[in-house]
């Protein structure tokens, strides 16, 4: 059972349209961190959320943590092909707090 | 400012023969260091973790280890490959006290 659930898996939008991706788990997180990878590279960090009810925006990225804090969504507004990729939520296991785990991904392409 | 490489890139291992992926970080001290297993286009599996030199945190019982020989050096190792080892390796560290991960370039692994 993943402890971080992300939805959709997929995603294949036009560029210029807005998206969500969201990000569910059952357990509190401290905090939630997003990642984006391109293939064959490793992940690099967008941002870290840590506060209930935080939002953070970068450029067309808006982040937001649940009141909660056990979910976080992502929002772009505008897509562009150079947001394609894959998508991952982490965050520090609930029984260890160097124990950092990955959301199951979404993999967004954005067709010009 | 800090870095940190693994390699190989890329292997191809036949069944039955041992591995050895090597991972290395500069300009920072005592970090938690990770390794991870990444299915094709899917989310990260936690393999195992350290928070400092010796201490090793396996997550996923099977045929790999690991070892942290030096402060910033992380190794993966298997004395037999198995065919289901095939993947993603990514090698990443943190700050202690930090959720958020600088992974390095990934060590894709084919084991036939």
């Amino acid at each position: 059972t993943q402890l971080l659930e992300q939805s959709p898996q997929f995603l294949s939008i036009q560029e210029g349209e807005n998206l969500t991706v969201y990000c569910n788990s059952s357990s509190v997180f401290s905090s939630l961190q997003w990642y984006r990878q391109e293939p064959g590279e490793g992940p690099v960090l967008l941002v870290t959320v840590v506060t209930g009810g935080e939002v953070k925006k970068l450029k067309r990225l808006t982040f937001q943590f649940g009141d909660a804090r056990k979910d976080s969504s992502l929002h772009i507004t505008a897509a562009q092909p150079g947001d394609t990729g894959l998508y991952l939520c982490a965050g520090s296991h609930p029984s260890g707090t160097y124990k950092y785990i990955f959301g199951t991904g979404t993999r967004l392409k954005v067709l010009a | 400012s800090q870095t940190i490489h693994q390699w190989p890139a890329t292997l191809v291992q036949p069944v039955g023969s041992p591995l050895s992926l090597e991972c290395t970080v500069e300009g920072t001290s005592n970090p938690n260091l990770y390794w991870y297993r990444q299915a094709a286009g899917r989310g990260l599996q936690l393999l195992f973790y350290s928070v400092g030199i010796g201490q090793i945190s396996s997550e996923v019982p099977q045929n790999l280890s690991a070892s942290r020989p030096q402060d910033r050096q992380f190794i993966l190792s298997s004395k037999k490959l198995l065919l289901s080892d095939s993947g993603f390796y990514l090698c990443a560290w943190s700050e202690q006290g930090t959720g958020e991960l600088f992974f390095g370039e990934g060590s894709r692994l084919t084991v036939l």
